[in-house]
């Protein structure tokens, strides 16, 4: 089983709609949640970063993290085109930071 | 001015050649990594090195030699280069915190 778990998709949605994303883990030694989003050809770039449980919001984006289910999701209300890239979230414990498989994501106008 | 550069972004080779890549920082960050990313997209730590010292070395072949001659540069050499090794590889660095990575652009190797 690999430590984190990550739906490759690809997932195409219109634009606006409201977009989930979903990461599993399986280790409980992660404290740290991170989304990176990777444009195509081009290196991933830091989204959103959580610490523990929670929800964070910044803009059209929230994290949620659920500790006690070892989930983590990313939302993205009125989606735009511009948000079609693949997204890959990320965990950290004892300064290993793991990489889910990426959700690749198209918003059609 | 680009903060995590990597050249070159673009590798085609034979089999069996020795290949290098560089990657520079300028954020002043004191961690520098490897990471190798697959055609599936699956990233995968290969090497972290913190001032200058390896820190993670994540099982990778002996034919990878990476090489940080200063803090802010950290090299790859790869030595009989195999198809497997075909993927794109990126620098990253990052200071206090170790989940939020700077990534370079990426350096695509593809080997015949």
């Amino acid at each position: 089983q690999k430590e984190v778990e990550q739906d490759p998709g690809p997932l195409s949605v219109p634009e606006g709609a409201i977009v989930s994303l979903n990461c599993t883990y399986s280790n409980s030694a992660f404290q740290y949640f991170m989304w990176y989003r990777q444009y195509s050809r081009k290196g991933p770039e830091l989204l959103m970063y959580t610490y523990s449980s929670g929800n964070k919001e910044d803009g059209r984006f929230t994290a949620q993290v659920d500790k006690s289910s070892k989930y983590i999701s990313l939302f993205i209300r009125d989606s735009q085109p511009s948000d079609s890239a693949t997204y890959l979230c990320a965990m950290s414990g004892y300064n290993k930071l793991i990489f889910g498989a990426g959700t690749r994501l198209a918003v059609h106008p | 001015d680009t903060a995590v550069s990597q050249t070159p972004k673009y590798l085609v080779t034979q089999m069996g050649n020795d290949k290098s890549i560089k990657c520079e920082q300028n954020l002043g960050h004191d961690t520098m990594y490897w990471y190798k990313q697959d055609s599936k997209k699956f990233l995968k730590i290969m090497f972290s090195y913190n001032n200058k010292e390896l820190i993670i070395n994540e099982t990778v072949p002996n034919r990878f030699s990476p090489k940080s001659p200063d803090k802010a540069h950290l090299n790859l050499h790869i030595n009989s280069l195999e198809l497997g090794d075909s993927a794109v590889y990126f620098c990253a660095s990052s200071q206090d915190n170790p989940g939020e990575l700077f990534f370079g652009e990426g350096s695509r190797l593809t080997v015949l």
